[in-house]
């Protein structure tokens, strides 16, 4: 069974820093994209960043860039976000999202999706 | 970046009724649109990849058309199940993005 689990969470004050974890099983970790998605409270879904099976690319969204960063360790099938420079509107519940890669077949391509989440780990900037 | 445009926001329907959503995209992103869903305190779902091709288990109530830049997700007939919110996501290119969400809710 397919499980991801997020933690490092919390509290932390404008301008802090949090590092966030998801600790994958069940499948081949190496094989599979990545993906930070959060959602603020009550509201929609946003992704973060993303990362290659391999760790060698890397993509984050513009609200993000500069001080999010999406990292993998294959060696412990665990997915992390080392976030910097914290604002209040990175208010959210971050979700970890493993992702099925697209693939062509029959003169047919078919996208990539987002195949199994974690259940997030909450994250508050406030004074 | 591709935005992603659902309509409407909200929709309040019976059990029984048909529900269509639509999703629309910034640009032409082919067939290259997945739906979700996600109930209050769950991680989402995934419904629908490839605009029209139904994810092994989803009830066959369940179904997507479009291609290029407009999107719809049908529900035949609305089960007490399916109130939740649906979201469509592009993976045509990153960043990987979603429409706001579409919450249907009981009649």
């Amino acid at each position: 069974e397919v499980q991801l689990l997020e933690s490092g969470g919390g509290l932390v004050q404008p301008g802090g820093s949090l590092r966030l974890s998801c600790a994958a099983s069940g499948f081949t970790f190496s094989s599979y994209a990545m993906n930070w998605v959060r959602q603020a409270p009550g509201k929609g879904l946003e992704w973060v960043s993303g990362i290659s099976g391999s760790g060698g690319n890397t993509y984050h969204a513009d609200s993000v860039k500069g001080r999010f960063t999406i990292s993998r360790d294959n060696s412990k099938n665990t997915l992390y976000l080392q976030m910097n420079g914290l604002r209040a509107e990175d208010t959210a519940l971050y979700l970890c999202a493993s992702e099925k890669p697209g693939y062509c077949s029959g003169g047919s391509c078919y996208p990539a999706y987002f195949q199994h989440w974690g259940q997030g780990t909450l994250v508050t900037v406030s004074s | 970046d591709i935005q992603m445009t659902q309509s409407p926001s909200s929709l309040s329907a019976s059990v029984g009724d048909r529900v269509t959503i639509t999703c629309r995209a910034s640009q032409s992103i082919s067939t290259y649109l997945n739906w979700y869903q996600q109930k209050p305190g769950k991680a989402p779902m995934l419904l629908i990849y490839a605009a029209s091709r139904l994810q092994s288990g989803v009830p066959s109530r369940f179904s997507g058309s479009g291609s290029g830049t407009e999107f719809t997700l049908t529900i035949s007939s609305l089960q007490p199940e399916d109130f939740a919110t649906y979201y469509c996501q592009q993976s045509y290119t990153t960043p990987r993005t979603f429409g706001q969400g579409t919450r249907v809710e009981i009649k």
